[in-house]
């Protein structure tokens, strides 16, 4: 079965610091990976996404991304991190296959500590 | 600005009453989808629908219809069926298979 894991439930940093928030994926084919941010009571905001070329991916308000083929890895990073990011992360996969289903991890709160 | 609007914000139901969610998008997208949001288990799939007048369960689809008469509306029906509905619900859409989801901001549904 295809899946996506983000295996912390929460990451805390301390503001400043670099972040990971972890995500791996298991799809068939090659891989459209996405990650989002949702905060309180909205809906989830575009990060960034891998579909080819470099495996380091750069997206909105300083995060990237990098794709790891072997690891099966997606991880998001940010070298410095700011109290606003404080939120809940999504990683989501698709496929090449175009069924144009996502699969969502289970989200990861985020908390920035200042 | 383009995007996509759910409405309400906040939605109550009564016990045996169906209950309909809106979700429209100016973004000429062919694809929509509706998801479940409860806490501590990510976006679970109801619905989706790739073309207009046609549409695919999901993972969770029980419980729930939609329709997709106009390219720009794709509704969601919690029926009375479902006996779990308090979640909050998410609309989406999307252009072509490799561009990202865009999401409205939600309705939350509660049991009165």
């Amino acid at each position: 079965a295809q899946s996506v894991a983000q295996p912390e439930d929460q990451v805390n940093v301390a503001e400043g610091n670099p972040l990971t928030v972890k995500c791996t994926y298991s799809v068939s084919g090659n891989p459209y990976l996405f990650w989002y941010v949702q905060y309180p009571n909205r809906g989830l905001q575009f990060l960034l996404k891998y579909i080819t070329g470099d495996n380091l991916v750069k997206g909105s308000y300083g995060f990237e991304a990098e794709f790891n083929k072997s690891q099966t890895s997606f991880h998001l990073k940010k070298p410095s991190a700011l109290v606003s990011d404080s939120a809940l992360y999504f990683c989501a996969a698709t496929t090449t296959s175009g069924t144009y289903k996502y699969i969502f991890g289970t989200g990861t709160r985020l908390k920035v500590l200042a | 600005d383009g995007g996509i609007t759910q409405s309400p914000k906040y939605l109550f139901r009564k016990e045996g009453q169906n209950v309909t969610l809106s979700c429209e998008q100016n973004l000429n997208h062919d694809a929509m989808y509706w998801y479940r949001q409860d806490p501590g288990q990510g976006l679970r799939l109801i619905y989706y629908s790739q073309i207009v007048n046609d549409f695919q369960k999901g993972d969770i689809a029980e419980g729930y219809s939609v329709s997709r008469e106009k390219k720009e509306s794709f509704p969601l029906t919690v029926t009375s069926a479902q006996k779990n509905p308090t979640a909050f619900y998410l609309c989406a859409s999307m252009g072509q298979g490799s561009q990202p989801q865009h999401f409205g901001d939600g309705t939350r549904l509660s049991i009165l």
